[in-house]
C-alpha cells in the first residue's frame, strides 16, 4: 500500500518560476526523504528531513515537514529544464530498518 | 565510486516465460533492495537483504517470484512464470547498513524494463 501521497500529480511551470509539490502520508515516520527520477532511469535522492525537524535546505531545494498534519513540502525555486522529471517521497517508518515506503509521484514539467 | 549497476536494461518476453534480473551494488554496501515500479506508480518494495540474509521479503509473490544474493554482493531476481501485470520496471537499490539515517541513503540502479506480452 502507498504511504505517501504526493499532490498535485502533474505539474507545468515556466522556467525560473519556483515549483512546489505537497506529499501527505497516514502513519508516524522516522524520516522523510524526496527522490528524483528523470525518464527511464533510476531515482536520484535529493534530501532527507527527519522528524523532529521543520525544514531543510540543499542548494535550490527546500523542504518542509509537519508531523502533526502528516505532511510535507518539497519546493524548487528558479526552476530549470533540467529539473524536468518525477518527484517522490518516500517514508521511512522504523528507526534502523531503512524501508521505505514510496507515493505514486509528482510529474514536473519545466517549460523553456 | 561506481553506482548500482543492472543488467539487462530491456526485456521483452512473452506470458509463462521465465527471466532473470542481475544487480550489483555499491562496493561495501551491506543492504541490497528490489523494487517493482509500475507504470504511473512509484516503487514499491519487494525484497530487502542484508549481506546475504532476507530482511524483507513481505510483498514479494513468492508463488512466482524469487531472489538471492548467496555471497552478499551480486542479487539475481527471478520471474517464473511471467503474467501480464510483471511489466514493469525492476529497480535494485544499496545502501550502507551502519550509522546516521543520511549515511544509510539508497542509491539506485538504472533498472530494467520488462514487458510480458
Amino acid at each position: 500500500s502507498q504511504q505517501g501521497e504526493e499532490d498535485p500529480q502533474a505539474l507545468s511551470i515556466q522556467e525560473g518560476e519556483n515549483a512546489t509539490m505537497n506529499c501527505s502520508y497516514k502513519t508516524s515516520i522516522n524520516n522523510l526523504q524526496w527522490y528524483r527520477q528523470n525518464s527511464g532511469r533510476g531515482l536520484v535522492h535529493l534530501i532527507l528531513i527527519r522528524s523532529n525537524e521543520r525544514e531543510k535546505h540543499s542548494g535550490r531545494l527546500r523542504v518542509t515537514l509537519d508531523t502533526s498534519k502528516k505532511s510535507s513540502s518539497l519546493l524548487i525555486t528558479a526552476s530549470r529544464a533540467a529539473d524536468t522529471a518525477s518527484y517522490f517521497c518516500a517514508t521511512d517508518l522504523i528507526q534502523g530498518a531503512q524501508k521505505l515506503v514510496f507515493g505514486q509521484g509528482t510529474r514536473l514539467t519545466i517549460n523553456p | 565510486e561506481a553506482g548500482v549497476a543492472q543488467s539487462p536494461r530491456y526485456k521483452i518476453i512473452e506470458k509463462r516465460q521465465s527471466v532473470a534480473f542481475w544487480c550489483n551494488p555499491i562496493s561495501g554496501h551491506a543492504t541490497l533492495y528490489w523494487y517493482q515500479q509500475i507504470l504511473g506508480q512509484g516503487p514499491k518494495l519487494l525484497i530487502q537483504f542484508q549481506n546475504n540474509g532476507v530482511v524483507d521479503d513481505s510483498q514479494l509473490p513468492k508463488d512466482r517470484f524469487s531472489a538471492e544474493r548467496l555471497k552478499g554482493v551480486d542479487s539475481t531476481l527471478k520471474i517464473q512464470p511471467a503474467k501480464l501485470e510483471d511489466s514493469a520496471v525492476y529497480l535494485c537499490a544499496s545502501s550502507q547498513s551502519r550509522g546516521t539515517s543520511e549515511r544509510k541513503t539508497q542509491y539506485f540502479g538504472p533498472g530494467t524494463r520488462l514487458l510480458v506480452l
